[in-house]
Order: C-alpha cells, then structure tokens, then sequence
C-alpha cells in the first residue's frame, strides 16, 4: 500500500502569508495526487488535480507543485476563507490514500 | 449542477446494521464511479471502495472487507453502502464521492453514524 506522510500536521500563519504544506509518497505514483480543502462538518472540496493542475474555480493563490514523490501545495496569500484542513490524497493505486491532514489556523 | 445528496443522521447500537444513501443528479449516473471515504470524529479521511454503478462491480478495501457491501438502484440513481456489526469505534462521517478515472470531484454533503448502546 502507498503511504502520504503530510507536513506538517499543523500551522498557524496570518493573514498574507504564504503557506506550503508538502506530501511525500512511499512509491512512485506518476502524479496522480489531488489536494482537498475541508472545513469543519463538511466535505472536502477538490482544489488541485494531477499535482499541479487548478480546478475550475480555485483561486489562483492555490497551485501544486511534484518533484518525484514529493508534493507541495503552496497557497501564495492567506486569505480568510482558507483557513481549513488540508489533505493531499493519491489517486494511482488500490487502496487510494490519503495524508494525514494539515490543520491551518490563524496566528 | 452535480449534486449528490446522502441520507440522514443514523443511530445505531453496536452489533446492528445500517444502510446509507447517496442519490446523485445532474449527471449521467452510470458513468461515474461512486467512492465512499470514512472519517472518524477529529479524524482524517479514509478511503473504503467503489462501486460502478453501471455494472454494479465494486472494489473494496481490504481493511473493510466482509464489513462493507455497496449496491446501486440505477432507476433511482442512487448508491447504498451496508454497514454489519457496527461497534462503538464505527462512530463516524461518511462521504459519498464520484469519481472519474480515480479523482474525486464531487462530494455527497455526508452521513453521520452514530454508534451507541
């Protein structure tokens, strides 16, 4: 099974800061990694699609970047409505997998 | 617009069934698989299988094997998971999602399972 091991686990960052959370997969997986945004007792929402392309109606502050196994999301200026939980997820093998979450609160 | 709406809140005592919907509009059902994903309270997200609702194949798994069973109603356009022997640490939200090819595009609002004596 693939594992995500995402970083970090939290962060506490201000208004117009720049962000990156990362994700590192345990085997190759050809980029087919999305990212998710989830607020509290909802659902995620797809944000970034095969590592780095935008989805339709996604902010461009948001954008994904692959190097190998390793991913990042970066989001360039925080703005209120992004402070959620992130994960990163791969789509390439059975079981998919997810990271652990990264918790993105204000300072 | 793609919407798939999931059923109500459940209680359950430990060692009951419960079934949960997932009726999806907007799209041609049979040509998007439909995943489900657990997500225990305070928790991260889990992925448990599929199921192609045009030919009713499903993948699940391993860990939910023998637990899990989804099914669809293609005249309703919509997708059931069965949940046997439900312990106290089945307590969770779980999503409906269709997928193609693998990604995950849009999201059933969930379905909250609560298990309980």
């Amino acid at each position: 099974d693939i594992q995500m091991t995402q970083s970090p686990s939290s962060l506490s960052a201000s208004l117009g800061d720049r962000v990156t959370i990362t994700c590192r997969a345990s085997q190759s997986i050809a980029n087919w990694l999305a990212w998710f945004q989830q607020k509290p007792g909802k659902a995620p929402k797809l944000l970034v699609s095969k590592a780095s392309t935008l989805e339709s109606g996604v902010p461009s502050r948001f954008s994904g970047t692959a190097s190998g196994t390793d991913f990042t999301l970066t989001i360039s200026s925080l703005q209120p409505d992004d402070f959620a939980t992130y994960y990163c997820q791969q789509y390439s093998n059975y079981p998919y997998s997810f990271g652990q979450g990264t918790k993105l609160d204000i300072k | 617009q793609v919407q798939l709406v999931q059923s109500g809140a459940e209680v359950r005592k430990p060692g009951a069934s419960v079934t949960l919907s997932c009726k999806a509009s907007g799209y041609t059902f049979s040509r998007y698989h439909i995943h489900w994903v657990r997500q225990a309270p305070g928790q991260g997200l889990e992925w448990m299988g599929w199921i192609n609702p045009n030919t009713g194949g499903s993948h699940y798994a391993q860990k939910f094997q023998g637990w899990v069973t989804m099914t669809r109603d293609t005249s309703l356009s919509t997708v059931y998971m069965e949940l046997r022997s439900l312990k106290s640490d089945d307590t969770a939200l779980f999503f409906c999602a269709r997928s193609l090819g693998g990604l995950f595009d849009s999201w059933g609002q969930g379905t909250l399972v609560t298990v309980s004596s």
